[in-house]
C-alpha cells in the first residue's frame, strides 16, 4: 500500500515570497492533516479536513497560510507572504474517519531567509 | 492549557536491553493515544495506540502501558536495536472535545540513543 506522497522535499525561499505544498494521502482515507514541526518540537497541526471540508482551523495563521482539497483527495499548502518564522518541516498525514491512528508522509522542510 | 510532556528528553540504552519511554497527560478527557517514531529526515512513523479502555497493548518487541488515574502513558521496547534510534514521540487526543475530529496533541519527543 502506498504511503502518503508530498512534494517538494526541500524548499529555500526568501521572506515575502509565496510557496506551496501538495500533498496526496492514503488511498481511501477521508481525512487529512497538515501539521508544522519545528525542529525540536512536536508536530503542531494547522488544519485538518474531512473529505473537502474543513474539520479544524483554529491553529492556521490565516493572514498567511491557505489550504485546499478542492476534489476530497490530494490537498495543497500555501503560505504568502513568507516569514523567516515559518521554517520548518510541513508534515501530511491521513487517516480513516474516528479514532485511527494518523499515517505521516515525508515532509517537506522549508527554510526561508 | 491541556498539553502531553515528557520526562527525559534523551534516554541512552545499550542494545539488546528494554527501552522504556514515558509520557505524562494532563487532559484527564483524553481517549485515544499513539506513540511515533522519527527518525531524521523522515515523518513520523506510527508505532502502536492505546484506547483509554485499555490498560495495556502488545505489539511487535514494543508494548504500551496506559495508567489513567496518573495520567501516565510508557512505551516498552524490549531487546532494543540499534535501528530503533530516534525521536520517539507520544501523542492524545479526545474524541470528546474535537467533536469526533482527532486532532492530535504531540509532547516535545524524548530522544532514543542505543549504544553498541
Amino acid at each position: 500500500e502506498a504511503g502518503v506522497a508530498q512534494s517538494p522535499r526541500y524548499k529555500i525561499i526568501e521572506k515575502r515570497q509565496s510557496v506551496a505544498f501538495w500533498c496526496n494521502p492514503i488511498s481511501g482515507h477521508a481525512t487529512l492533516y497538515w501539521y508544522q514541526q519545528i525542529l525540536g518540537q512536536g508536530p503542531k497541526l494547522l488544519i485538518q479536513f474531512q473529505n473537502n471540508g474543513v474539520v479544524d482551523d483554529s491553529q492556521l495563521p490565516k493572514d498567511r497560510f491557505s489550504a485546499e482539497r478542492l476534489k476530497g483527495v490530494d490537498s495543497t499548502l500555501k503560505i504568502q507572504p513568507a516569514k523567516l518564522e515559518d521554517s520548518a518541516v510541513y508534515l501530511c498525514a491521513s487517516s480513516l474517519v474516528g479514532l485511527r491512528p494518523q499515517f505521516f508522509g515525508p515532509g517537506t522542510r522549508l527554510t526561508v531567509l | 492549557g491541556e498539553s502531553v510532556g515528557l520526562h527525559l528528553p534523551t534516554l541512552s540504552v545499550q542494545e539488546g536491553d528494554n527501552s522504556i519511554i514515558n509520557c505524562a497527560y494532563s487532559n484527564s478527557a483524553s481517549d485515544y493515544f499513539i506513540w511515533y517514531k522519527q527518525e531524521s529526515g523522515k515523518g513520523p512513523q506510527f508505532i502502536i495506540d492505546i484506547r483509554s479502555n485499555m490498560d495495556k497493548r502488545q505489539g511487535q518487541r514494543v508494548t504500551v502501558l496506559l495508567n489513567k488515574t496518573v495520567k501516565h502513558l510508557s512505551l516498552q521496547i524490549a531487546a532494543t536495536q540499534p535501528g530503533d534510534s530516534a525521536v520517539y514521540f507520544c501523542a492524545e487526543t479526545s474524541e470528546i472535545l474535537t467533536g469526533g475530529g482527532n486532532k492530535l496533541t504531540f509532547g516535545t519527543g524524548t530522544q532514543l540513543k542505543v549504544e553498541l
